[in-house]
């Protein structure tokens, strides 16, 4: 699975956009981008996956450069509740496990 | 649909005794994954089954851990004579095909004492 950089740390006020970038470079093409999240002590939560096309559902939407190099995750309206650690995950296609990173630990702040 | 369901969702062990860790995946997925958080550590893959049988335990460790997912009830991660390192949330996974989206449930809190 191809590696993925993301910053450790951000801030966000509520009721802003929350763009959370990601960066994986050596992207195969059959390897899809996924964004999960942590909130403290709990399970992960998916959030949405994605191959080339930007992709919307009701929690976030995902944009992927043409390229496919780098990634953005957008919450489009950040609450307190989105406080978590975010993380962006790159797997094959017909691959099984996902191999979590550092994540990004996303503060929205009132 | 009820999710992912861990049980126990703490579990405490004196050092030398077994912890047996179940996880009912949601109704209709087959593919059960099982990861590890050591605290303040990231989530760490141990292994992934699909009914009966263990198709990647390339993380787990060579001794005392074990993971079964039976034809019929749930999946269980056994730990035998743990030690204080065993200490850790424990998820599980679970998807209905290898290329679906995994959801995971809440995990076990193993503490060894």
């Amino acid at each position: 699975d191809a590696k993925t950089t993301q910053p450790p740390s951000m801030d966000c006020a509520e009721g802003r956009a929350a763009n959370l970038p990601c960066n994986h470079s050596t992207i195969s093409g059959n390897e899809y981008v996924y964004w999960y999240r942590q909130i403290h002590s709990q399970g992960p939560q998916y959030i949405i996956h994605g191959l080339k096309n930007n992709e919307t559902n009701e929690m976030a939407s995902l944009i992927i450069t043409e390229d496919r190099k780098s990634s953005t995750l957008i919450l489009p309206h950040a609450t307190l509740r989105d406080t978590a650690v975010y993380y962006c995950i790159v797997r094959w296609s017909s691959g099984s496990r996902l191999t979590f990173g550092e994540g990004t630990q996303l503060t929205v702040n009132p | 649909n009820a999710g992912v369901m861990q049980n126990p969702r703490h579990l405490v062990r004196r050092r030398g005794q077994e912890a047996r860790l179940r996880c009912s995946p949601m109704k209709g997925h087959s593919h059960v994954y099982w990861y590890r958080q050591l605290p303040e550590e990231g989530l760490k893959f141990m292994v992934y089954l699909q009914k009966e049988n263990i198709i990647d335990e390339s993380g787990m460790p060579k001794e005392r851990f074990s993971a079964e997912f039976p034809k019929e009830g749930p999946s269980i991660l056994r730990i035998q004579q743990v030690v204080r390192g065993d200490s850790a949330a424990y998820f599980c996974a679970s998807s209905p095909d290898r290329d679906s989206p995994l959801h995971f449930g809440n995990g076990t809190r193993l503490t060894v004492t």
